[in-house]
């Protein structure tokens, strides 16, 4: 069966630290990737996704970054966090083109001081 | 913009009542789902339905779909304290990768 994992759980960061969260994938090839991120009681903003190792594509301009460097790693990083950051991050995955199901990891819980 | 938009955005029941969430879309779509979310964890799919279903049954959930007026409903029948959650609902669009997430319903029942 599939699984998705996150790490770490919680996060707390000072303003202007790097940032690297990882999201691996087990039990499925070549499946399409995404990254969330939910502010408090709102709603999911989908920040990248993936098609294919390198292959991202940036949904919102903003001070991340997302890398793919294996078929079932997908990496979020950035080289200097800000207050506004600070956010639950989620990580998906979905087989390819059929249906779109996505499946979620446990999500990251990040605190930018 | 965001293409799902759920209502209401809270809503709070007693055990054993029915719960009923909306949702509304912009654009056409190939199917809509439904996902929930316990308070600081993942979202976990409920149900899909496809654009040329009407209406979906699992268990508890019941799920519309009206493409005329780009509108879905979840409902939930006997709902239990377990219940206590988010519940968002997500569009694909044609060719697309993704999905579009509505801003959710925040669900509480009380026991």
């Amino acid at each position: 069966s599939q699984t998705i994992h996150q790490w770490p759980a919680t996060l707390v960061q000072p303003v202007g630290s790097p940032l690297s969260l990882e999201c691996t994938v087990e039990g499925t090839s070549n499946p399409n990737l995404y990254w969330y991120r939910q502010a408090a009681g709102r709603g999911l903003q989908l920040l990248f996704y993936s098609v294919g190792i390198g292959q991202i594509s940036s949904e919102v301009p903003q001070n991340l970054s997302a890398s793919r460097p294996q078929d079932r790693q997908f990496i979020l990083s950035s080289k200097k966090l800000l207050l506004s950051d600070s956010g639950f991050y989620l990580c998906a995955w979905s087989v390819m083109a059929v249906l779109k199901t996505q499946y979620f990891g446990p999500g990251t819980r990040l605190l930018v001081l | 913009s965001q293409q799902g938009e759920e209502d209401p955005q809270a809503l709070s029941i007693q055990e054993g009542e029915n719960a009923t969430m909306n949702c509304s879309y912009k654009t056409s779509i190939n199917n809509l789902q439904w996902y929930r979310q316990n308070s600081g964890r993942g979202l976990v799919h409920l149900i899909l339905i496809r654009s040329n279903e009407r209406e979906k049954h699992s268990g508890r959930l019941r799920v519309t779909l009206d493409t005329s007026k780009k509108s879905s409903s979840l409902l939930i029948t006997a709902s239990r304290a377990a219940d206590t959650a988010s519940y968002f609902c997500a569009t694909d669009g044609p060719g697309a990768n993704k999905l579009v997430f509505g801003a959710g319903t925040i669900l509480r029942v009380k026991s």
